[in-house]
């Protein structure tokens, strides 16, 4: 069974500039997230998808974080503009029936 | 917010000897799961437990959970040093995918040969 892919591994990007991270979770899965993580703290979610409606976004910036699901499948995470503070690791998970999350490698982004 | 509160934050350990790491969390749970992230990796699952459970097994772990005082314990039974990650504890408050999993701060093992 092939995992939850993610790209790019790795961003570097300057403050202000548009960056945007894809998601392809694992066949099947109905629940798709997206998590952030900064250096040496748990992931915090940014936005919960189940199919292709949302369930949870509440800790989503959204005057700067979007995402969206397309046909319940594959999903993007977009920031515009970035600040130095979202600097961090970008885990995208998928689930069945919410139980066990499979994550991805997730994308590092650097801001500066 | 983080809903789960690991402790200790890190713990430092040799070879053989047995980790426990300890979850709280605050709010009614439908099931507590524990993750592992080796560094600049993703988190993987490693066991769930259901809030009318109170102890699960699987290989050298051992989980346990209290939801009289809400919380959770870890316990890696022969530590290797390939066991050296970060370990979080997650809540799930649904079992329908319309509720968020919500993960701790985490604890660093360190492993040492």
């Amino acid at each position: 069974e092939a995992g939850v892919a993610q790209s790019p591994r790795y961003k570097i990007i300057e403050k202000r500039q548009s960056v945007a991270f894809w998601c392809n979770p694992i066949s099947g899965h109905a629940t798709l997230y997206w998590y952030q993580q900064i250096l040496g703290q748990g992931p915090k979610l940014l936005i919960q998808f189940q199919n292709n409606g949302v369930v949870d976004d509440s800790q989503l910036p959204k005057d700067r974080f979007s995402a969206e699901r397309l046909k319940g499948v594959d999903s993007t995470l977009k920031i515009q503009p970035a600040k130095l503070e979202d600097s961090a690791v970008y885990l995208c998970a998928s689930s069945l029936n919410a139980r066990s999350a499979f994550f991805g490698q997730g994308t590092r982004l650097t801001v500066v | 917010s983080q809903q789960g509160e690991e402790d200790p934050q890190a713990l430092s350990i040799q070879e053989g000897e047995n980790a426990t790491m300890n979850c709280s969390y605050k709010t009614s749970i439908n099931n507590l799961q524990w993750y592992r992230q080796n560094s600049g990796r993703g988190l993987v699952h490693l066991i769930l437990i259901r809030s009318n459970e109170r102890e699960k097994h699987s290989g050298r772990l051992r989980v346990t959970l209290d939801t009289s005082k809400k919380s959770s314990s870890l316990l890696i039974t022969a530590s290797r040093a390939a066991d050296t990650a970060s370990y979080f504890c997650a809540t799930d408050a649904g079992n329908s995918g319309n509720t968020p999993l919500v993960f701790g701060k985490g604890t660093r093992l360190s492993v040492i040969a």
